[in-house]
């Protein structure tokens, strides 16, 4: 069973500092990860997204790593902003060879809860 | 559209009432999804449209929940008979095709409440 699982549930951690959460998966055959941020009341909005030949992948302040081998990834936060706050969710794609993808074979960790401090 | 809008953005009704939700994708993109975020719960996959047809219904979680969508634009999730347990925050998401590597786009949800 494809299963994605994200640790810590929840972290605090004071404005300016980094933090690094973490997304374990095991998901077959592997398409592709995604991480994204969802602000409370509003949808998931894309970090990132890498394929098995991408182990690093930046935007802004996120830096999202992938280790395909091991099927880890991890999001680093540099510089924690108080509009980091927000849980971010840990999505892999399983490739579907049937329907072309076309259904993307998603499966969503449950996601860390962020909050930081001032 | 600029983003995907859903409509409304709360509903509360009554037990054993019909709720029909509504999601407008981004303007052109052609794959639309429907999915289910229960309090402390990853997102739950629901329903996929590539155009107006529907090739994975495989999350729709009883007989009581429909979709369809119409001239490859807005969709419309329709849940009978509404039970407690379908309490949920109810998100559509459109992305420019489908395919394992097009970014989702995410409406705001449609929170359902079930009295």
């Amino acid at each position: 069973k494809n299963q994605v699982e994200q640790s810590p549930q929840s972290l605090i951690i004071l404005e300016g500092k980094n933090c690094t959460l973490q997304c374990n998966y095991t998901v077959s055959p592997f398409s592709n990860l995604r991480w994204y941020k969802q602000d409370t009341g509003r949808g998931p909005v894309s970090l990132t997204i890498m394929t098995f030949s991408e182990n690093t992948k930046s935007n802004g302040r996120y830096t999202a790593t992938l280790d395909a081998d091991t099927k880890q990834s991890s999001l680093h936060i540099t510089a924690s902003q108080l509009s980091d706050s927000a849980s971010y969710i840990c999505v892999v794609s399983a490739w579907d060879m049937y329907s072309g993808g076309g259904a993307d074979g998603l499966t969503f960790g449950k996601g860390t809860h962020l909050i930081i401090q001032p | 559209g600029a983003g995907v809008s859903q409509s409304p953005s709360n509903k509360v009704t009554e037990k054993g009432k019909d709720v029909e939700l509504r999601c407008d994708p981004i303007s052109g993109h052609t794959a639309l999804y429907w999915y289910r975020q229960s309090l402390g719960q990853g997102l739950e996959f629901l329903i996929y449209f590539q155009g107006n047809s529907a090739p994975d219904k495989s999350g729709l979680p009883s007989d009581r929940f429909s979709a369809e969508r119409t001239g490859g634009s807005v969709s419309t999730l329709t849940i009978q008979r509404t039970q407690q347990e379908d309490s949920a925050v109810y998100l559509c998401a459109s992305s420019s095709m489908g395919g394992a590597k097009n970014i989702q786009y995410f409406g705001a949800g449609t929170r359902l409440s079930v009295l």
